[in-house]
């Protein structure tokens, strides 16, 4: 039962141009989302998170969208880095319960010359 | 100030051994986790520990145990290895409840033949 889903698994994007990654939930129980990225041979690194009580929030060239309608968020980049390729993962959890996550599978994302 | 530490960085176990993966932070977090990730998937919740002396089970539990004797330490035991316990762990913490990052430590890939 995947309640964090990350239906792309890769995703390819010219350097300048924007990337958006989308994620999808099925708990409505869910009020923090968050986004992690990810290099080879290390572990996952905060990027940017949204309370439920708010539709966007925005850190420089990242933004991300919650459609709580939809049970759907997106992280935007823009413009995209070669140093922005890596494996980007949507998680969210329930406040109250000890910060536990369930992360979504994950999406590759290439950024080309 | 090394945050998140963990070892070994890679182990070959044959099935039916045990051994230990140890994970260590000194930024003084009162919540740590250990995840496995296997290849395609998100990260899963093994164990977690909200304090030192208290430790509870994740989504993953089964041939896991884990001791929280010290803030810093959360080792991770393996009892009996299998095959499917073949993964990368990552090994977590965060400061509260409330505070949205988890800091990573590197990972432990282990393969069990």
């Amino acid at each position: 039962d995947q309640q964090v889903k990350q239906n792309s698994p890769s995703l390819s994007v010219q350097e300048g141009r924007i990337s958006i990654l989308n994620c999808d939930y099925t708990n409505s129980m869910f009020d923090y989302f968050l986004w992690y990225k990810k290099y080879p041979a290390e572990g996952p690194t905060f990027l940017i998170s949204i309370s439920s009580i708010k539709d966007k929030n925005e850190d420089g060239r990242f933004t991300v969208f919650l459609n709580k309608s939809a049970k759907h968020l997106s992280l935007h980049i823009v413009p995209s880095q070669p140093g922005d390729s890596a494996v980007y993962f949507c998680a969210a959890r329930v406040t109250g319960t000890a910060s536990k996550l369930t992360f979504g599978t994950g999406t590759r994302l290439q950024v080309t010359l | 100030n090394a945050g998140v530490t963990q070892t070994p960085k890679f182990r070959i176990l044959k099935i039916g051994q045990s051994m230990t993966l140890q994970c260590t932070q000194d930024m003084n977090h009162n919540y740590m986790y250990w995840y496995r990730q296997d290849p395609g998937m998100g990260l899963k919740l093994i164990y977690y520990s909200v304090g030192a002396g208290i430790t509870d089970k994740g989504e993953v539990p089964n041939g896991y145990n884990v001791s929280r004797s010290t803030t810093e330490d959360f080792p991770l035991r393996l009892e009996l290895a299998a095959p499917s316990q073949t993964s990368v762990y990552f090994c977590a913490s965060s400061y509260t409840l409330e505070q949205e990052t988890q800091y990573f430590g590197p990972g432990t890939r282990l393969l069990v033949l």
